[in-house]
């Protein structure tokens, strides 16, 4: 079964302060999609990356990071430096198997608070 | 229209009232996905459409969830004699068909079932 565990339900910190999301999926697909989106108070989900099962390079983008370990199935979020408009529940999400029409199956959401 | 627009925002229903819920996803997007998000959980999968095709509806949780897309652009889920557990935002997700990218996300519509 397809299932992914964001195990920390709460973070807080203070601004400037880095923070890694964690992320555990499980799924059987070799090929597979992994997504981190951000969920603002306004309730949209904003994507922000997504990662191919086949390609472990980590990434970088501005204060962003994720590090993709397929070997302990995990897909960790790092936000450096963080500020207060980072304040939002991020969610991971897989997709497996890729075709178009495989739903997104989401984690419970970390909620990410930064205080100045 | 730039994004995804459902509506309304905010819906307050008595038990047992049916209630319908607009999506109205980006032009020429083919993909459409109804979510279920109950407070303080991710999104769980409702239902998906190619065009005005429903492809997968596995995720409907009764025969009172129903959806439609019949002229494959707007889509309507309606839920008849609500109850309280389908209290939730409900959120719609279109893409191109075949955009590996993700999909895009409107702002949802929030129900309550009193």
């Amino acid at each position: 079964a397809q299932k992914v565990t964001q195990a920390q339900t709460e973070i807080s910190v203070v601004e400037k302060e880095d923070v890694t999301l964690d992320c555990v999926y499980e799924t059987r697909d070799t090929t597979y999609y992994l997504f981190w989106y951000k969920q603002p108070p306004s309730g949209e989900l904003v994507f922000l990356i997504r990662r191919n099962s086949f390609d472990e390079q980590n990434e970088i983008s501005g204060r962003y990071s994720w590090n993709f370990q397929k070997s302990t199935s995990s897909f960790n979020f790092t936000i450096t430096a963080s500020q207060v408009v980072d304040s939002a529940v991020y969610f991971c999400a897989l997709k497996a198997p890729t075709q178009a029409g495989t739903a997104l199956i989401f984690g419970k959401g970390t909620t990410l608070s930064v205080s100045s | 229209g730039a994004g995804v627009s459902q509506s309304p925002r905010y819906k307050v229903a008595k038990r047992g009232q049916d209630v319908a819920l607009r999506c109205d996803p980006i032009s020429g997007h083919v993909s459409l996905f109804w979510y279920q998000q109950a407070l303080g959980q991710g999104p769980e999968f409702l239902t998906y459409f190619q065009n005005e095709a429903q492809l997968d509806k596995s995720g409907l949780p009764s025969d009172r969830f129903f959806a439609e897309r019949p002229e494959g652009s707007v889509s309507t889920l309606k839920i008849q004699r609500t109850q309280q557990e389908d209290s939730a935002v409900y959120l719609c997700a279109s893409s191109l068909v075949g955009n590996i990218y993700g999909y895009t996300f409107g702002s949802g519509t929030r129900l309550t079932v009193v």
